[in-house]
């Protein structure tokens, strides 16, 4: 959907790098979330953001930062990128959790 | 238990066919549930929300069953376009977040 985007689509990183990946909407929704997906295991939870500086810690949280410092951007950091954050991160927005979300394209991230 | 539990397939079945996914969760407070359908390498995008009635939409039907912590879908007379990875969705105790099954794989053949 056109609301939500996620940068960059692609990225590949040496390990200890740190990397940031950028969530942007234009729903003006006030919840939204960063996903991991790894075979295996699914969609995990890493952080979430329920308004403007408030975020919550999700299942997978170790190894990620996140900041919201205005309604239609949510980073998510990873400090010291490592071999076993290599995954595919998915962004999703919701106004209300309870009608479920909308996804971003996700970003595919490789650490070598 | 794990949260979410789902078959993971794959189901392999012909074009016409009905075919019935199931899944459990393991928190009895939750609320709200969903089924997502996710193409390969693409985002996850929701299917339909279930609800405790019981739910359809053209093909598709949701059920939910409270007492046995369980929750299906049934797609009949299945297309070729249907072959995707279906998850199952329950959001958690906060209800601020969803909780997502591992995906069951339907690969509908002609």
């Amino acid at each position: 959907d056109a609301g939500i985007t996620q940068s960059p689509r692609h990225k590949v990183t040496e390990t200890g790098t740190p990397v940031t990946l950028r969530c942007h909407q234009t729903e003006n929704h006030r919840y939204m979330y960063w996903y991991r997906q790894d075979p295996g295991h699914g969609l995990r939870l890493i952080h979430y953001s329920y308004g403007v500086k408030d975020t919550d810690k999700g299942e997978v949280s170790d190894g990620y930062s996140v900041s919201r410092s205005k309604t239609e951007d949510f980073l998510l950091t990873l400090e010291s990128a490592t071999s076993s954050q290599t995954s595919v991160y998915f962004c999703a927005i919701t106004e209300n959790p309870t009608t479920g979300y909308t996804f971003g394209s996700g970003t595919r991230l490789t650490v070598v | 238990r794990k949260e979410v539990e789902q078959d993971p397939g794959p189901f392999n079945v012909p074009e016409g066919a009905t075919v019935a996914f199931n899944c459990t969760y393991s928190n009895s407070a939750s609320q709200s549930f969903f089924w997502y359908r996710q193409d390969c390498r693409k985002e996850p995008k929701l299917l339909m929300s279930v609800y405790s009635s019981g739910n359809e939409d053209g093909r598709f039907t949701a059920q939910l069953n409270r007492a046995s912590q369980y929750i299906s879908l049934l797609i009949r007379d299945s297309k070729l376009s249907d072959s995707a990875t279906y998850l199952c969705v329950v959001i958690n105790q906060a209800g601020t977040a969803l909780i997502f099954g591992k995906g069951t794989t339907l690969s509908v053949s002609s």
